[in-house]
Order: structure tokens, then sequence, then C-alpha cells
């Protein structure tokens, strides 16, 4: 049973170039998270998407940054024209439906360098 | 509004000794409480939960933690720990139980041999 998967790992670009970061969230479960992390700080939360619907995104930047959770296919989290200060961890979880279990299954994360 | 408060950035023990590390939160309501552990480079990994019942909740490890409602903490504790206990350990709070979890800064915890 595979956990969340998350790809790529480490990527690299330079300012105003954009990125995707993509998450498979584990079997059966219908729900995903994507968080941030700064160096040396701690995880700040971004958006949480069920298949086709943006159920939060308070914690996304109001420009540059989107997310979606097609209907087939992964989540994809877009930054565009990015810049030094999006360089960080980006961290993605998943669950089962809410109110059953209450614990988040982290990928391994992506880590994007901004040069 | 939720947040979390880990007062130690750090967090040094000798091997065998017992462990704590401390968490605060404040919700308005009844919290659900987490402790997540970071091993280097990796994601976040499940350790235990506070959702209603018995303070005294165990976990994954060895570790448990107490949920103490009137002085709104929720520590993690060790009785002894292992050198490979040594991590970054985060504290989370869900104020509304729909998995929204919010963390703390975290943590790291170093188990000296």
């Amino acid at each position: 049973n595979a956990g969340v998967m998350q790809n790529p790992r480490h990527l690299v670009r330079r300012r105003g170039q954009e990125a995707r970061l993509r998450c498979s969230p584990m079997k059966g479960h219908s729900h995903v998270y994507w968080y941030r992390q700064l160096p040396e700080e701690g995880l700040k939360f971004m958006v949480y998407l069920q298949k086709e619907n943006i159920i939060d995104e308070s914690g996304m930047p109001k420009e540059r940054f989107s997310a979606e959770f097609p209907k087939e296919g992964p989540s994809i989290l877009r930054i565009q024209q990015v810049v030094r200060g999006d360089s960080a961890a980006y961290f993605c979880a998943s669950s089962p439906p809410a109110r059953v279990t209450g614990e988040l299954f982290f990928g391994e994360g992506s880590r994007l360098t901004v040069l | 509004a939720q947040s979390v408060a880990q007062p130690e950035d750090q967090v040094n023990v000798a091997e065998g000794n017992p462990l704590t590390v401390k968490c605060t939160y404040s919700v308005s309501g009844n919290p659900y409480l987490f402790w997540y552990v970071q091993y280097p480079n990796r994601g976040l990994q499940f350790l235990l939960k506070y959702i209603t019942g018995d303070n005294l909740v165990k976990g994954s490890y060895g570790f448990e933690a107490e949920f103490n409602k009137s002085q709104t903490s929720f520590h993690l504790k060790k009785p002894s720990a292992l050198v490979s206990d040594s991590a970054l350990y985060f504290c989370a709070v869900d104020q509304t139980g729909a998995n929204n979890l919010f963390f703390g800064t975290g943590t790291r915890l170093t188990v000296i041999p």
C-alpha cells in the first residue's frame, strides 16, 4: 500500500519561471492538504482539497499560487513567476473522509529552490 | 482563532533519561490535539492524538502525551529516550475536527549517547 507520493522531490527554478508540484494521495483517500515549510520554521497550512473542489484555501497567497485536485490524476500545486521567497519544502498530506481518524499522512515533500 | 506554542526550539536529553517536549494551545471549544515527528529530509509521521476520553494518550515508539485542560497543555513524554528519537517534533491542533491541522513551530530533540 503505497504512501503519499510527491514529485519531484527536488525542483530548481529561476525567478519568473513556473513550478508545478504533484501529489498522489494514499489509496482510498479523497482529501488532500498542502503545507509549506520554510527553513527552520514549522508547517504552514496552504490549501485543503477534495476531488474537484477546493474546501479551504485560506493559507494560499492571493497571487501566483493555485491548486487543483482533478477527478483523475494527482493534485497539483502551481506557482507562477516564482520568486526567491518561494524557496521552501512543500508537503502534501492526505486523509480518508474527514472526522474518521483525525490523522494526516504526509508525503516526503518537494523541495523548491529558486535561483 | 486557534494557536499552538512550542516554547522550546531545542531540547537535549541523555540517552535513557525521560524526555518531555512541551506544547500549549489556544482554541475555542474542545480541541483535537496531535503530535507528529519529522526525521531529516522526510515528511511528518503521526505519533499520537487526543480527541476525547482518557487524558493520557499512548502512541507510537513508546511516546505518550498528557492532555491538561486547565493548563491548556499537551506535553509529549517518553520514559527512556533513545538516540533514534532525535528528530523534529511538531504539536498540532485541529479546532474543527475536519483534519485542518494548525502546527506549532517545532522542537528539535537531540538525544545524547
